[in-house]
């Protein structure tokens, strides 16, 4: 079984400040994992994914994410938070070698303070 | 290129009654997956299709079923509905449907169960 925990379903930062949204997964396999970002009345749009590379993953918008087997988590980080970042953030995760049966976190809303 | 398309985008229903969710993918796209959000959660798994035939399934009643058809748009239906089924619901295209492909999501149909 695959699963994520998304620690804190708010965030709040300044605008200007480092964004940082916690994500800790489970799975009994080498997994494959995503960040994605809803914004509000649309569908989810790709952040970035981990699939086994790289342990540092880059994605769109500035935002990065650190693999840590030892710790099982994927932390999403940004370092300089952007009113257009205010969205909802989901924490994915699949296993390797199967279909894309994707169990998403419960999601952090992330509110940016001017 | 158009991005995944969903239709229709809200729709009122009430208990017991049917209903049909219809998606069409990115051009090229042969897989597509159809995904349950509550408010307030995560979205949730709920089928697979490639190439015309269910490759996952999450865990729904038989009361939701699924197709694709040959040129790769989706229909989602849902039978006897519950007040439980109001959701966004969300539909996803890739190429070939593999783990490690991007999934691009569509803005979701609103469905709301009275």
């Amino acid at each position: 079984a695959q699963s994520v925990t998304q620690l804190g379903s708010h965030v709040s930062v300044s605008e200007g400040a480092l964004v940082l949204l916690r994500c800790n997964y489970s799975s009994s396999v080498p997994p494959y994992l995503f960040w994605y970002v809803q914004y509000p009345n649309q569908g989810l749009q790709l952040l970035l994914k981990y699939t086994s590379a790289a342990t540092l993953v880059k994605g769109i918008n500035g935002f990065e994410a650190e693999f840590k087997k030892s710790e099982t988590s994927f932390h999403l980080t940004k370092p300089s938070a952007h009113m257009r970042d205010a969205a909802e953030y989901f924490c994915a995760v699949t296993r390797s070698g199967g279909y894309q049966k994707v169990t998403f976190g419960i999601g952090t809303k992330l509110q940016v303070i001017p | 290129d158009a991005g995944v398309t969903q239709s229709p985008t809200h729709l009122i229903k009430t208990r017991g009654q049917h209903v049909t969710l219809r998606c069409s993918p990115i051009s090229g796209h042969k897989s597509v997956s159809w995904y349950q959000q509550v408010l307030g959660q995560g979205p949730q798994f709920i089928f697979q299709y490639y190439e015309k035939e269910e490759r996952g399934r999450g865990n729904f009643p038989d009361r939701f079923s699924a197709r694709q058809f040959p040129n790769y748009s989706s229909e989602l239906n849902v039978n006897a509905l519950l007040l439980g089924d109001s959701a966004l619901y969300l539909c996803a295209s890739s190429r070939a449907g593999a783990v490690q492909d991007t999934q691009y999501f569509g803005p979701g149909t609103r469905l709301t169960v009275l």
